[in-house]
């Protein structure tokens, strides 16, 4: 069965940087792309970037341009999700999820169990 | 950038009743969206995609609509497992680019 395991929790200093990985089983990883997603503590959902593990191509949206980047790792089929200069507004659950090739929309079927990230002095 | 506005924020209802919840988009999508459910402390599910098509497993109770603008989710009776928030979310070129709407909570 398709499955998305992402790493645990992480708390980190103002200014640092955030690693979080995303490892894919249950499908040909390279068949489909990743998107990330977060959610701050209740708000709703906002879009961080997408990956083709296949050609490494990806796409961020204007507000995360220069500090997120986004790599695959076809080898152990795992996608990381690195941001930078973090403040306390990045605090949230971070989650991955795979990219249907189901009809149109792109829509997202399957979904990490989500990474929380905490930022803080 | 697309932005997409659901309404109402919150909905009150009870098991048995119907719902319809509505999702515009500030410019057109075509048939390129999608509805998700999240239960409390939950991830994401997909329950609507190509703005009408029910994802796997999802009971038929659920229905969506809509095209172009303006795009509606409908629940024909709640049951207890239906009460959460739902979000509306468009990609419509390639290489995607996302956005979703800001959620209603259905309480």
């Amino acid at each position: 069965q398709v499955q998305l395991v992402q790493s645990g929790v992480e708390m980190k200093r103002p200014g640092a940087s955030v690693m979080v990985s995303c490892q894919a089983s249950g499908y040909v990883f390279h068949d489909f792309g990743i998107t990330w997603v977060r959610q701050a503590p209740g708000q709703g959902l906002e879009w961080m970037g997408w990956i083709s593990p296949y050609t490494h191509n990806t796409r961020y949206p204007r507000t995360f341009q220069g500090r997120v980047s986004l790599t695959a790792d076809t080898a152990t089929a795992t996608v990381y999700m690195q941001l930078g200069s973090l403040g306390s507004d990045d605090t949230a659950v971070y989650f991955c999820a795979r990219v249907s090739k189901t009809g149109g929309t792109y829509a997202l079927d399957f979904w990490g169990q989500g990474s929380l990230v905490i930022v803080s002095s | 950038e697309i932005v997409l506005t659901q309404s109402p924020a919150t909905v009150s209802l009870s098991p048995g009743e119907r719902v319809t919840l509505s999702c515009r988009a500030s410019q057109g999508v075509g048939n390129h969206l999608a509805w998700y459910q999240q239960r409390p402390g939950q991830v994401p599910r997909l329950v609507i995609y190509d703005a009408s098509k029910r994802a796997t497993d999802v009971p038929a109770r659920f229905s969506g609509g809509g095209s172009g603008t303006d795009f509606s989710l409908a629940i024909s009776s709640l049951e207890p497992e239906d009460f959460a928030v739902y979000y509306c979310q468009q990609c419509n070129t390639w290489p995607p680019t996302y956005s979703f709407g800001q959620g209603t909570k259905l309480e």
